[in-house]
């Protein structure tokens, strides 16, 4: 079963940083793409970022996060991360990790629990 | 960047209806289309990509159609099960979700 246990949201001021890790099972993760995707509860679902399988020759980001936000992956681990910096009020949302395709394809067919950030003062 | 539209935002229908939800893009996606369902504190759920492709345990009364800026969801008759909130998301360039579509009960 595939499983995808997302940790280190939280609290934080305008300006700060936080580090979201998620933790997946069940799969051959070192073969998929991987993703972050955002929703502000009761609203819209924005893709974030993603990771190639290799961790180092893709990373993509949505614009609003370029320069501020670094996705990475342990394949070793089984763990993917994001880096959060310069965080703003705005980025305030659950943050889900996400099981992308192994063909680069951004769709998404697992999807973890989410982890909540807040950004306030 | 890929800009995503859906119409209505919210739709209200009985149990029975055929319904019929629109997805247009900003520019060319070909058939680079998904759409989920999500339904209230769950997560969303992969129905239909290459705009017409069901996944596998869909029901069938779930169809999507389209190429190009323009597709569509449609529910040939509505089930209780199916009152949720729907989104497409385009996927050929990196992945850009419409705002949703709720469909409630009238």
């Amino acid at each position: 079963e595939v499983q995808l246990v997302e940790s280190g949201g939280g609290l934080v001021q305008p300006g700060g940083s936080l580090r979201l890790s998620c933790a997946a099972s069940g799969f051959s993760f070192n073969v998929y793409w991987m993703h972050w995707v955002r929703q502000i509860p009761g609203k819209g679902l924005v893709w974030v970022s993603r990771v190639s399988p290799d961790g180092t020759s893709t990373r993509r980001y949505v614009d609003s996060v370029k320069g501020r936000f670094t996705i990475s992956r342990d394949n070793a681990r089984n763990t993917l991360n994001l880096q959060m910096d310069s965080l703003r009020a705005e980025d305030t949302a659950l943050y889900y990790c996400v099981r992308g395709t192994t063909s680069g394809a951004t769709i998404f067919d697992h999807w973890g629990q989410g982890t909540l950030v807040t950004v306030s003062s | 960047d890929i800009q995503m539209t859906q119409s209505p935002s919210t739709l209200s229908a009985s149990v029975g209806d055929r319904i019929t939800i629109t997805c247009r893009a900003s520019q060319n996606i070909n058939r680079w289309l998904a759409w989920y369902q999500q339904k209230p504190g769950k997560l969303p759920k992969l129905l239909i990509q290459v705009a017409s492709i069901l996944q596998n345990g869909v029901p069938s009364r779930f169809s999507g159609s389209g190429s190009g800026t323009e597709f569509t969801l449609t529910i040939s008759s509505l089930q209780p099960d199916d009152f949720a909130t729907y989104y497409c998301q385009q996927y050929d360039t990196e992945g850009t979700f419409g705002q949703g579509t709720k469909v409630e009960i009238k």
